[in-house]
């Protein structure tokens, strides 16, 4: 079992909120985790979004709107990434990381579809 | 402004070796740690290596330990990755990545464009 799990897809529409999840592996305890974001447009390298591990410890990346927010549902071992507002240029791929056991590891990732 | 181009990459056939390069600029390379990230043809990111600022520590993904080396050389504000035994599954874009943070604390703040490596018979 994958150590982060995200689903694939996910579509919204503008003006909405949408929330992605990336699903720690059983024993993998999200609490003790910082969890990072990135997006990833097509033909470009990712970017940082931002990191979250619990309200007081969460960070944005630089230029990156407050529409963009972390959080954790730590009764389905979880981390969240929150966009409110939907824009068309959110569409994109959203990858979650963590460090785990001295190696970074990164989920499947998310394309979400603004439509 | 922070740059990283990396360069190095090509087709090779299964078993070969190849270097890929990373040049920095716009920044205090030897202040920073740096990794590798690398994405198979349409699929997702998958975390290759992290070397430390000073080149004192390393660590590997387990798909390439053995195979793949991170190295640094601070005087020329390069990072290098070292490919033996190359298989077709090691075929993907390679990014290389300034990270900034506590150790195992990283967050990726600026990425290169990529390489291409295609492993292929």
């Amino acid at each position: 079992q994958a150590v982060l799990t995200q689903p694939s897809s996910l579509s919204a529409s503008p003006g909405a909120s949408a929330s992605l999840t990336c699903t720690l592996r059983s024993g993998v305890n999200v609490g003790s985790y910082r969890i990072f974001w990135y997006q990833q447009k097509p033909g470009s390298p990712p970017q940082y979004l931002l990191r979250y591990k619990s309200d007081s410890d969460q960070q944005r990346g630089s230029g990156v709107p407050s529409r963009f927010s972390g959080s954790k549902d730590a009764s389905a071992n979880a981390g969240i990434l929150l966009i409110s507002g939907l824009q068309s240029e959110d569409e994109a791929d959203y990858y979650c990381m963590i460090w785990h056991s001295s190696a970074g590891v990164f989920g499947g990732g998310t394309k979400l579809t603004v439509l | 402004q922070v740059q990283l181009v990396e360069s190095g990459g090509g087709v090779v056939q299964p078993g070969w070796s190849l270097r890929l390069s990373c040049a920095a600029s716009g920044f205090t390379f030897s202040d920073y740690g740096m990794h590798w990230v690398r994405q198979a043809p349409g699929k997702g990111l998958e975390w290759v290596a992290v070397i430390w600022h000073d080149g004192s520590n390393h660590f590997y993904a387990e798909s390439v330990k053995g195979r793949f080396t991170i190295s640094r050389d601070n005087s020329k504000n390069t990072l290098y990755l070292q490919m033996n035994s190359l298989r077709a599954e090691d075929t993907a874009v390679y990014y290389c990545a300034r990270i900034v943070g506590g150790d195992f604390d990283w967050l990726s703040d600026y990425w290169g464009q990529g390489t291409l490596v295609t492993v292929s018979s």
